[in-house]
């Protein structure tokens, strides 16, 4: 079983619709929650960051965190054909590795 | 641009020749990390440093593999004698330190073997 478990999609929305993305892991003693949104051949954008349990929220992107059922989440409200990518969940400890999920594909149709 | 940066962008080799990659983090940032990432996959981490210590090896750095900051500012990444499976994305990221681990990542450097 891997550490970190994410839906690999692709998720096909229309435009406007709310995107709804999660990933489950396993490791109790992680501490930092991050997403991260990559576009075909680029590097990983840090959308969203978090530490320990609750909600975040930046513009269009709420971040959640469960950490009794080691359960994250992000949605993406209004969402725009710009918002086509691949988004990968990262959890770590303080000052150490990220451990990534495989990444969920996002498609929004115009 | 203040990012992270790594050069080249896209490299092909033949297998068994040797390739390094250098990143150069955010200033003041003492944290670099390298992970690679293949198609369809979350990236995957390879090693890190602490300025110019190196402080974990991922076992999937073979001893093909080296890493270096020797200065605590850029890093470099070699790869000897590469094989068709070295085939991915190396990425290079870095934190401002222990306390915090928001990492930014750089482009990448897409390497095909041959």
């Amino acid at each position: 079983q891997k550490e970190v478990e994410q839906d690999p999609g692709p998720l096909s929305v229309p435009e406007g619709a709310i995107v709804s993305l999660n990933c489950t892991y396993s490791n109790s003693a992680f501490q930092y929650f991050m997403w991260y949104r990559q576009y075909s051949r680029k590097g990983p954008e840090l959308l969203m960051y978090t530490y320990s349990s609750g909600n975040k929220e930046d513009g269009r992107f709420t971040a959640q965190v469960d950490k009794s059922s080691k359960y994250i989440s992000l949605f993406i409200r209004d969402s725009q054909p710009s918002d086509s990518a691949t988004y990968l969940c990262a959890i770590g400890a303080a000052g150490n590795k990220l451990t990534f999920g495989g990444g969920t594909r996002v498609l929004v149709k115009p | 641009d203040t990012g992270v940066s790594q050069d080249p962008r896209h490299k092909i080799t033949k297998r068994g020749q040797n390739v390094t990659f250098r990143c150069d983090p955010i200033s003041e940032h003492n944290r670099l990390y390298w992970y690679r990432q293949t198609l369809g996959q979350g990236p995957e981490f390879l090693t890190y440093f602490q300025n110019e210590a190196q402080l974990e090896k991922s076992r999937l750095l073979s001893d093909r593999f080296s890493a270096e900051r020797p200065k605590g500012s850029f890093s470099t990444l070699e790869i000897q004698r590469t094989e068709q499976g070295d085939s991915a994305m190396y990425l290079c990221a870095s934190s401002e330190g222990a306390a915090k681990n928001i990492q930014y990542f750089g482009a990448g450097t897409r390497l095909s073997v041959l």
